[in-house]
């Protein structure tokens, strides 16, 4: 089935230092959204994006929708060792399907 | 957070056992879908509902069956589990609307085919 190509896969990071990962698509999108999932836990959603070119903030997450809809970038800044997990993007397609499709996921790990 | 739970939460059966995985929201959204989560395979979706009896196959809907007769309950239906469906299954619910969509995941039930 079809995924998103996301990037970095894994990344370690000190604590403090700001991250940034992507997601790419084919596909022309009209909804990008990002998780954070704990082991054992379902993914919770962390940031919703809708409009070419926005940008959102949730605390000290920072998502944005890419101009040409087929991408999305998610920068934390100040990482603490709390955010360790896999962050996922998610997207939904301009052709009306109800159906998501979903990135590889990148698992950060903050080193304190 | 949403109003998703799913039951059981762990599960371990024999091969060729049939097996109900339940999910039940109290947020009256329309969609509900059940995905299975995998190393190396990510999130991919099993079955969806648009609505009550509506329902329609994911990506890897082989060997599974839903049911949706109330707003509230999705169910997910291995008639004979294989070891290959050892996963951990989610369910998530969104509210398409003409504009934003939003999706939530329930906490998951892990399930051990023997």
């Amino acid at each position: 089935g079809q995924q998103l190509n996301q990037s970095p896969q894994s990344m370690f990071i000190q604590e403090g230092e700001d991250v940034s990962m992507n997601c790419t698509s084919s596909s022309i999108f009209n909804t990008w959204l990002w998780y954070k999932q704990d082991p054992g836990e379902g993914p919770v959603l962390l940031i919703a994006l809708y409009k070419a070119g926005e940008l959102t903030s949730n605390g000290r997450l920072t998502a944005q929708f890419g101009i040409t809809r087929k991408d999305s970038f998610l920068n934390i800044s100040a990482s603490i060792p709390s955010d360790v997990g896999i962050y996922f993007c998610a997207g939904r397609t301009t052709s009306g399907t109800y159906k998501y499709i979903f990135g590889t996921g990148t698992r950060l790990k903050v080193l304190a | 957070d949403a109003g998703i739970t799913q039951s059981p939460r762990h599960k371990v059966t024999e091969t060729g056992t049939p097996v109900t995985l339940r999910c039940h929201q109290t947020e009256n959204h329309r969609y509900m879908y059940w995905y299975r989560q995998d190393p190396g395979h990510g999130l991919r979706l099993i079955h969806y509902s648009y609505g009550v009896k509506d329902t329609d196959k994911g990506e890897v809907s082989d060997g599974y069956s839903v049911s949706r007769s109330k707003t509230e309950d999705f169910l997910l239906t291995l008639e004979s589990a294989t070891s290959s469906q050892t996963s951990v299954y989610f369910c998530a619910i969104s509210e398409i609307l003409a504009g934003p969509s939003e999706q939530y995941f329930g906490p998951g039930t892990r399930l051990t085919v023997t």
